[in-house]
């Protein structure tokens, strides 16, 4: 199994803004994923982390909006950029060693103001 | 496109029921389905895992079944306690890419 932290647990921020959540894992898996729960909703895959090169975007995700860093086998960072309302949600980081299960953060909430 | 659906997305129970969740999905060619809990504000726990050849697994107070050819699972709770409350969501692992459930909000009255 993995044990995945994430900083911040919680933040409010303005309009405009951007935050940076960080992802740890307390061992090397080989794949990381960042999720969006938006309130009352499911969680929606935003892209996959991969080591070494850029992320894999899932439709409606962009780069330009949701910049992702994964510079180690441990370790990835997801930017949410020039932030509004509707980007308050739940950002979850979760990880795997293969395609059997996933291991999930306890999430960052974020509400933007 | 995978789509997962449960239901109901909300029940209320009195304490020491018995309970069942649903979770229907849309294409029966996964890999295994994962049933997780939620606390409100928290992360996901996984709670059962069903491999695309297995029928059930139990943990404790807990059953899940799948029906792969019917595109179904379910959750059983047994003799529910307070601290089952929580969110459940079911999620649908293809091999590439997890879907996930909306969730059923379950709340145990004491």
């Amino acid at each position: 199994s993995a044990v995945i932290s994430q900083k911040p647990s919680r933040d409010i921020c303005q309009r405009g803004t951007s935050l940076t959540i960080q992802c740890q894992v307390d061992s090397q898996v080989t794949m990381m994923f960042w999720y969006r729960q938006q309130p009352g909703q499911s969680l929606t895959l935003i892209a996959t982390a991969n080591q070494g090169s850029e992320a894999t975007y899932e439709s409606g995700f962009v780069i330009d909006k949701f910049p992702i860093s994964r510079p180690n086998l441990t370790f990835s960072t997801l930017t949410v950029s020039n932030m509004s309302p509707e980007d308050s949600s739940i950002y979850l980081c979760s990880s795997s060693f293969g395609v059997e299960t996933q291991y999930f953060g306890p999430g960052t909430r974020l509400l933007v103001l | 496109k995978q789509e997962v659906t449960q239901i109901p997305a909300a029940l209320s129970v009195p304490e020491g029921e018995n309970l069942v969740l649903n979770c229907s999905f849309t294409d029966s060619a996964i890999y295994n389905l994962q049933w997780f809990r939620q606390d409100p504000g928290k992360g996901l726990t996984s709670l059962l895992l069903i491999q695309s050849s297995q029928r059930e697994q139990t943990s404790g107070r807990l059953n899940a079944s799948l029906d792969k050819s019917s595109g179904r699972s379910t959750l059983y709770i047994a003799a529910s306690q307070p601290g089952d409350s929580a969110t459940y969501l079911c999620a649908v692992n293809t091999g590439n890419q997890f879907y996930f459930g909306t969730g059923t909000s379950l709340t145990v009255i004491p």
